[in-house]
């Protein structure tokens, strides 16, 4: 299957800083991504909707100054966590669309552990 | 998107084959069946979907009954590392660019 590409897997950091989280398609081209918040024990919750060339679509209650999405090519989208506070420790899954035919799926990073001291 | 439910959790003996349902009752004729499955602290990992007829891959079979309403998904010959949740989500075939929701799953625990 097609792989997706996250890095870092894991990032822990002073509270006031800002991390940025990179998402590759690595054999494919995703002109949508998404980015997902996960928190222990519960299942993933979608933040917003990255778009090449064009700003993302926030889920509702998602503070797009705080987390700020860039799709910039068609095989990467960053997001960075501006002014990290403990709340924000998640861990956070970015995904890509393929499509073949009438065939659609999602293919996965493997997601990044965010702690905030 | 339909909603689905499935069973909070479920043990599988080593060796046996999983068999995890979900029901869909409200689905539509244009909606497919997809299967995902998370591993504790990775990314989910797509199975299978299929949107009538029964499906095959190297990794698991989807069984979709005659009226659409429910399915079930089958790893013939579970393994400890197939110990996961499982999560069924149904989808317009033509909601390009949209979210697949994903609700609580399945908590596979296969024991030795």
């Amino acid at each position: 299957g097609a792989v997706v590409s996250q890095h870092p897997s894991r990032v822990i950091c002073k509270s006031g800083t800002s991390v940025k989280i990179e998402c590759r398609s690595l054999d494919f081209q995703a002109t949508t991504m998404f980015w997902y918040r996960q928190f222990p024990k519960q299942s993933l919750m979608l933040m917003a909707t990255s778009n090449e060339g064009s700003k993302a679509t926030y889920e509702q209650g998602v503070e797009k100054d705080k987390f700020l999405i860039n799709h910039a090519s068609l095989t990467l989208s960053t997001l960075t966590v501006t002014s990290a506070h403990p709340e924000d420790s998640s861990f956070y899954i970015c995904s890509a669309r393929t499509q073949q035919g009438a065939s659609e799926k999602l293919f996965f990073g493997s997601g990044t552990q965010l702690s905030v001291l | 998107d339909a909603k689905t439910t499935q069973p909070t959790s479920m043990d599988c003996a080593e060796g046996r084959a999983a068999n995890l349902p979900c029901n869909h009752s409200t689905i539509s004729g244009n909606e497919y069946v997809y299967w995902y499955r998370q591993i504790h602290s990775q990314g989910p990992q797509y199975i299978i979907h299929g949107l009538k007829n029964n499906e095959t891959n190297e990794m698991a079979s989807l069984i979709i009954t005659e009226d659409r309403k429910s399915s079930t998904l089958i790893l013939p010959h579970a393994t400890l590392r197939d110990t996961a949740v499982y999560y069924c989500i149904v989808r317009f075939r033509d909601n390009y660019g949209q979210n697949f929701v994903f609700g609580p799953g399945t908590r596979l625990s296969v024991l030795p």
